[in-house]
């Protein structure tokens, strides 16, 4: 079974300073990965994924995220916070079954102070 | 281009109550559908999908269902609301293929009262 692994549940930067959000998953087989970003009150929308290709994924809004098999990871960044990072995020696996079921972490609530 | 309705955006029941939330694709044919639901600190969690109409899978028991009486409908069913089926529910739809990512309409707000 795959799963997903976003430690503590809220983090909190000054604006310009630099967003790590940490992801780690489980799979058994290589996986696609996602990032997802949801507004208050919103629907999700799709940061960036991975899917085989380049390992450095560059996503919206000047994120980024990195696979590391070796680390089984796939932290998100983003060099400078700007206050409209002010979100929800979370990092899915999917089970490339042809189903697409998405396997979603419990989310990072991301905080920018001015 | 490809969009997703769902309604309502919020909804007040009384428990014991019955409910129907309904989800809409347009731009697209034969989409793979999900019904996500979202509780505080508990991240999402898909409920049920569909990969075509009629076809509907289960991920965990619960007092919920789902049905696809069309290709681009979807629509999650409850005969008697219970307190803990409060939460924000999410539709979502992907085109298939492995790779591609989903699509996630704006929720409904769900409080059972």
């Amino acid at each position: 079974a795959q799963s997903v692994t976003q430690l503590g549940s809220h983090v909190s930067v000054s604006e310009g300073a630099l967003v790590l959000l940490r992801c780690n998953y489980s799979s058994s087989v290589p996986p696609y990965l996602f990032w997802y970003v949801q507004y208050p009150n919103q629907g999700l929308q799709l940061l960036l994924k991975y899917t085989s290709a380049a390992t450095l994924v560059k996503g919206i809004n000047g994120f980024e995220a990195e696979f590391k098999k070796s680390e089984t990871s796939f932290h998100l960044t983003k060099p400078s916070a700007h206050m409209s990072d002010a979100a929800e995020y979370f990092c899915a696996v999917s089970d490339r079954s042809g189903s697409e079921k998405l396997v979603f972490g419990k989310g990072m609530k991301l905080t920018v102070n001015p | 281009s490809q969009t997703i309705h769902q309604w309502p955006a919020t909804l007040v029941q009384p428990v014991g109550s019955p409910l129907s939330l309904e989800c809409t694709v347009e731009g697209t044919s034969n989409p793979n559908l999900y019904w996500y639901r979202q509780a505080a600190g508990r991240g999402l969690q898909l409920l049920f999908y569909s990969v075509g109409i009629g076809q509907i899978s289960s991920e965990v028991p619960q007092n919920l269902s789902a049905s696809r009486p069309q290709d681009r409908q979807f629509i999650l069913s409850s005969k008697k609301l219970l307190l803990s089926d409060s939460g924000f529910y999410l539709c979502a739809w992907s085109s298939g293929g492995g790779n591609t990512e989903a699509f996630f309409g704006q929720g409904t707000r769900l409080t059972v009262v």
